[in-house]
């Protein structure tokens, strides 16, 4: 099993480009999570998901959307990037515990 | 606002030292989870508890929901348990401690 994979590991982004962030988990969970990671801040959630075709907005949603259209793959658009936007993301997936990917470093210039 | 508080930020130890890393929250909570975070960046969960005690090796979650407290117990430290230990709560949504970062020194 991979467990969750996340793509791209890195990216630069001008202000106001778009990108999609890819989750992927081959768990078979039900609930799936996005979170960014600033310094002095600790994770904060930003959108989740308790199934497919379900999404809610977690703490830090402004900015973000996502989408559920396959159990196992949550997705993470940024439509117009904001320099307030890098961070480091990080997708998690669960039934009880977390289970995380390895994180993708984005900075927008 | 802080829902969830770590203490200490902080915290060298010798090997072989006993540790302990406490976390306060203020919101009702359907569980609680101690994370590990290593310098490399990747995150793994340690221990999920709603109620009680859990022990997994040399280490010890312990939790009281009255008091809305929860500690991290690490014994017999090794050099390898230096990482950021995480606390985070769940109620409908996940609320994070902003890390208590140990290293232990050989």
């Amino acid at each position: 099993n991979a467990g969750v994979t996340q793509t791209p590991k890195f990216r630069v982004l001008k202000t106001g480009q778009s990108m999609t962030l890819l989750c992927a988990q081959d768990m078979n969970h039900e609930y799936m999570y996005w979170y960014r990671q600033d310094p002095g801040m600790g994770l904060r959630l930003i959108h989740y998901s308790v199934g497919e075709g379900t999404t809610a907005k977690g703490e830090v949603p402004d900015g973000y959307n996502v989408s559920r259209l396959k159990k196992q793959n949550f997705l993470l658009g940024l439509e117009s990037a904001a320099p307030s936007q890098t961070s480091v993301y990080f997708c998690a997936s669960s039934r009880g515990e977390q289970y995380f990917g390895p994180g993708t470093r984005l900075t927008v210039t | 606002k802080n829902e969830v508080e770590q203490s200490p930020q902080n915290l060298t130890a010798q090997e072989g030292e006993f540790i302990t890393i406490n976390c306060s929250y203020s919101v009702g909570i359907s569980a609680l989870h101690w994370l590990q975070q290593h310098p490399g960046g990747g995150i793994v969960s340690l221990f999920m508890l709603s109620s009680g005690k859990k022990k997994h090796g040399r280490l010890i979650a312990t939790i009281n929901i009255q008091e809305k407290h929860s500690s991290l117990h690490i014994t017999a430290s090794h050099p390898r348990d230096s990482a950021v230990y995480i606390c985070a709560v769940q109620d409908h949504q996940f609320y994070f401690g902003t890390g208590t970062s140990l290293t232990v020194i050989p």
